[in-house]
């Protein structure tokens, strides 16, 4: 059974860097899967913030792409995500999630639990 | 960035009850479209891909229709397990963006 687990620091200084991992167990990361993340404000809804794939190709929202980088770490089976200059609006619950793509639709379908991260000095 | 529009934001319905939450999209994205159900401090979770397809293990009292720019989700005898915020999200292309959820609640 494939599970995903979000890990890093709940708590983030302003104008600090957000580095968050998503551990894959149950298979390989090198499959044919793009890995996602997506965040959800207190309280608001879901934000897609982007999508990596084994090979290093990344998707990002115009939004955040000056401020992001996603990699992937092929040998700990995990992938990552890195946000710069954070403020207190980049406070949210972070998710990250397998693309299990069907028929050339994306389908969100497994999920870690999500990780809160504040941002506050 | 292809805008996701949901409505209504929240409903209140009886058990039994068929529920219908609209997604409209700002252009046209053919058939590109999934539905997730969130229930609170929890993960969203996929309930239909492909506008109409029915995800693995997903109940067949939900439905999906449409295409263009005007998509529905249909609960057919809402039950209470089914309470939650709902959101669409279009993949047809980057970035990809989701509705902004309706809630659903009992009456």
């Amino acid at each position: 059974q494939l599970q995903l687990q979000e890990s890093g620091p709940g708590l983030v200084k302003p104008s600090g860097t957000l580095s968050l991992t998503c551990g894959v167990s149950g298979s390989p990361i090198s499959g044919s899967h793009w890995w996602t993340w997506v965040r959800q404000p207190p309280g608001k809804g879901l934000e897609w913030i982007g999508e990596i794939y084994h090979s290093g190709g990344t998707n990002y929202s115009p939004s955040l792409q000056s401020r992001i980088t996603m990699s992937v770490d092929k040998s700990n089976n995990q992938f990552s995500l890195k946000l710069t200059s954070v403020t207190a609006a980049d406070t949210a619950v972070y998710y990250c999630a397998r693309d299990g793509e069907r028929g050339g639709n994306s389908v969100l379908d497994y999920w870690g639990q999500g990780i809160l991260v504040s941002v506050s000095s | 960035a292809i805008q996701m529009t949901q409505s209504p934001s929240s409903l209140s319905a009886s058990v039994g009850d068929t529920v219908t939450i609209t997604c409209r999209a700002s252009q046209g994205i053919r058939n590109d479209l999934g539905w997730y159900q969130q229930k609170p401090g929890k993960a969203p979770k996929v309930l239909i891909y492909g506008v109409s397809s029915l995800q693995s293990g997903v109940p067949s009292r939900f439905s999906g229709s449409g295409s263009g720019t005007e998509f529905t989700l249909t609960i057919s005898s809402l039950q209470p397990e089914d309470c939650a915020t709902y959101y669409c999200l279009q993949d047809y292309n980057y970035p990809r963006t989701f509705g902004q959820g309706t809630k659903v609640e009992l009456k």
